[in-house]
């Protein structure tokens, strides 16, 4: 079955200094990820997505995510954290048939940037 | 574009007791996606549907009913409501193409903002 995991419930950073939300994946073929994040009481936001081609993927809000294929994962990356940026992250991958556009979503991964 | 919305943003039933959420979407997507988010658990799908008219079981549709009668909305209902349904709802959309290309381009799903659903 075609999966991902998020090996931390929590990650703790503080203001400026690097983040990093780790997602591994368990697919056969070529995956297709995807980051989520959700802000409270909100719905999830697209963030960003690797299909094919960089293994560099930068998206929304400064955000960028490393696919490495060797190493099955799909970490997601920012530089510099705000205090903003603390919210819930998903990692997805799409399951099912070609034109099938299922996700499968992490567990998620709680991200407190603190002052 | 209101984008998703659904309806209610909240509700409190008493087991037994049926009710309905609304999704609606104005982008014009062939996908549509019921996701119940438990603590823990991440997203699980419930039920989706890839155009109008058509419905399929998800990884978690046992008590739950969908249909699909108009492109732009998909209906999630509970016939008789558990403790065990008590979650955040959330809807989904998004775009389908037989096109490789366009899919690399726009295959992202589009969220509403949850109804927050509790069954006493």
């Amino acid at each position: 079955a075609q999966s991902v995991a998020q090996p931390e419930d929590q990650v703790n950073v503080a203001e400026g200094n690097p983040l990093t939300v780790k997602c591994t994946y368990s697919v056969s073929g070529n995956p297709y990820l995807f980051w989520y994040v959700q802000y409270p009481n909100r719905g999830l936001q697209f963030l960003l997505k690797y299909i094919t081609g960089d293994n560099l993927v930068k998206g929304s809000y400064g955000f960028e995510a490393e696919f490495n294929k060797s190493q099955t994962s799909f970490h997601l990356k920012k530089p510099s954290a705000l205090v903003s940026d603390s919210a819930l992250y998903f990692c997805a991958v799409r399951v099912g048939r070609s034109n099938d556009y299922k996700l499968s979503f992490g567990a998620g991964t709680t991200v407190t940037v603190r002052a | 574009n209101a984008g998703v919305t659904q309806t209610p943003k909240f509700r409190v039933l008493k087991t037994g007791q049926s009710m309905t959420l609304l999704c609606a979407q104005d982008m014009n997507h062939e996908y549509m996606y019921w996701y119940r988010q438990d603590p823990g658990m991440g997203l699980r799908l419930i039920h989706y549907s890839v155009g109008e008219g058509t419905t399929a079981k998800g990884e978690v549709p046992d008590g739950y009913n969908v249909s699909r009668l108009k492109k732009q909305n998909f209906l999630l209902g509970l016939e008789s409501a558990a403790p065990s349904q008590t979650s955040v709802y959330f809807c989904a959309s998004s775009y389908s193409t037989p096109s490789r290309l366009a899919f690399l381009l726009y295959n992202e799903q589009f969220f509403g903002p949850g109804t927050r659903l509790t069954v006493l």
